[in-house]
């Protein structure tokens, strides 16, 4: 069965100072994946997305996020985090076949702190 | 239009009363989902259309989760006789395409109370 694990539940960090959100998946082959933002009372907004290709993916915002295949991960970072930024954050997988709905994380609220 | 649009922003029932929700997709987006956003952080799948027809119903509760999407008119999820672990807020979101691949637009949510 597929699944996303998001170990960090809550990060808080200071603006200007880099970030990590770390992503586990669990599934048969490999998912597309994706980074999705939602402020609060927001819907989401997607990030970023890797479908094949070049494993380093940029998005907007200045995110940016590395799927490595032998981690089953797609750690979302960023080099230096905006007061803006403060959000919670989603990590999702979507099957190459089939279904077409997402699986999602269950989210990492970033904090950041002046 | 340009946005997946919800409505309302907040509904609040009765335990066992009926509870209506509505999203208008993206115009030409023929892909619609439904997502069910508990405890805050969980995400969970319920439905999802091509066009009007149900394309996957896996995630929904067979009893009292009903939905549709008709032509020109908005898509509706339909909860009977709501229960206190129905409040949640529910997720709308639109694609072009059948795969994952396709982006998924999110409308803004609406947030169900149910006391």
């Amino acid at each position: 069965a597929q699944s996303v694990t998001q170990p960090d539940i809550h990060i808080t960090v200071s603006e200007g100072a880099s970030l990590e959100l770390r992503c586990n998946y669990s599934y048969g082959a490999t998912p597309y994946l994706f980074w999705y933002v939602q402020s609060p009372g927001q819907g989401l907004q997607l990030l970023l997305k890797y479908f094949s290709g070049d494993t380093l993916v940029q998005g907007i915002k200045g995110f940016e996020a590395e799927f490595k295949r032998s981690q089953s991960s797609f750690n979302l970072r960023k080099p230096s985090v905006h007061w803006s930024d403060a959000a919670e954050y989603f990590c999702a997988v979507g099957a190459r076949t089939g279904a077409n709905n997402l699986f999602f994380g269950t989210g990492t609220r970033l904090t950041v702190i002046p | 239009g340009e946005e997946v649009a919800q409505t309302p922003k907040h509904l609040v029932r009765g335990e066992g009363q009926k509870a209506k929700l509505y999203c208008a997709p993206i115009k030409g987006h023929s892909y619609v989902f439904w997502y069910q956003q508990v405890l805050k952080n969980e995400f969970k799948f319920l439905i999802s259309f091509q066009n009007e027809n149900v394309f996957d119903e896996t995630g929904m509760p067979k009893e009292r989760f009903s939905a549709k999407c008709l032509p020109n008119s908005p898509c509706s999820l339909e909860i009977q006789a709501t229960k206190l672990e129905d409040s949640a807020v529910y997720f709308c979101a639109s694609s072009t395409g059948r795969i994952a691949i396709n982006e998924q637009f999110f409308g803004p949510g609406t947030r169900l109370t149910v006391l």
